[in-house]
């Protein structure tokens, strides 16, 4: 069946502008979650929602992150006013359950380069 | 603070030939450790899962061991094939931490023929 998907694979933008990247999960899967690859860097973890609530936002780097869900289903991760800092790939996972106990099924990540 | 560190950061090995990689971790309370591979500009993909009570697990060429006791975990990888080349990650849950996995930084595996 079909894998998690995210939507653009890569964006290029302005230092200033909004950007909004966009997470399809598996069918079915209640948990969807946002990381944060700077490179060389590990994953960073940004925020989680099980259905379309978001228990944890601890990982927000800042108030120009936000994140929802719709429909428990697609998810869309929104960067304002964007700075060169937040060039890295953001890559979206989802599982059937809490990651904890469940496995979680990534995307390939949308690769965002602030200029 | 919960940590993950891997070692070595990147690791070059001829075709066939075995490797071990290292993870020591601080995250607690404990509750599963994960090792994943991620081809270049792909997103991680699980190779195994172990809990407290699992010292070993294997799939297929790949075999991670846990020593919850020390806090460390490696992965052997055995005749490695040139499609072994990726970033293999080791991540770590705490008990009741419902979604925020650490994940260690990744050693980076680059296979030679």
């Amino acid at each position: 069946g079909a894998g998690v998907s995210q939507s653009p694979s890569n964006k290029v933008t302005e230092k200033g502008k909004d950007v909004e990247l966009r997470c399809d999960p598996i069918s079915g899967h209640t948990a969807l979650y946002w990381y944060r690859q700077s490179l060389g860097q590990g994953l960073e973890f940004l925020i989680y929602f099980q259905g379309n609530s978001a228990p944890d936002k601890s990982g927000l780097p800042s108030d120009r992150f936000s994140a929802e869900r719709t429909g428990g289903s697609v998810s869309t991760l929104t960067i304002q006013r964007t700075q060169q800092e937040d060039s890295a790939v953001y890559l979206c996972a989802s599982s059937s359950g809490l990651a904890e106990y469940y496995e979680q099924y990534f995307g390939p990540g949308t690769r965002l380069t602030v200029t | 603070k919960n940590q993950v560190e891997q070692s070595p950061q990147s690791l070059i090995i001829l075709e066939g030939k075995n490797c071990t990689l290292q993870c020591n971790y601080t995250v607690s309370p404990f509750s599963n450790l994960r090792w994943y591979k991620q081809d270049t500009g792909r997103g991680p993909v699980s190779l195994t899962i172990m809990t407290f009570s699992e010292n070993t697990k294997s799939n297929g060429r790949y075999t991670a061991t846990l020593d919850a006791d020390t806090k460390q975990s490696s992965l052997h990888i055995t005749a490695s094939q040139l499609s072994d080349s990726a970033s293999y990650i080791c991540v770590v849950s705490a008990r009741g931490s419902q979604g925020n996995l650490i994940f260690g930084k990744g050693t980076k595996l680059s296979v030679k023929p």
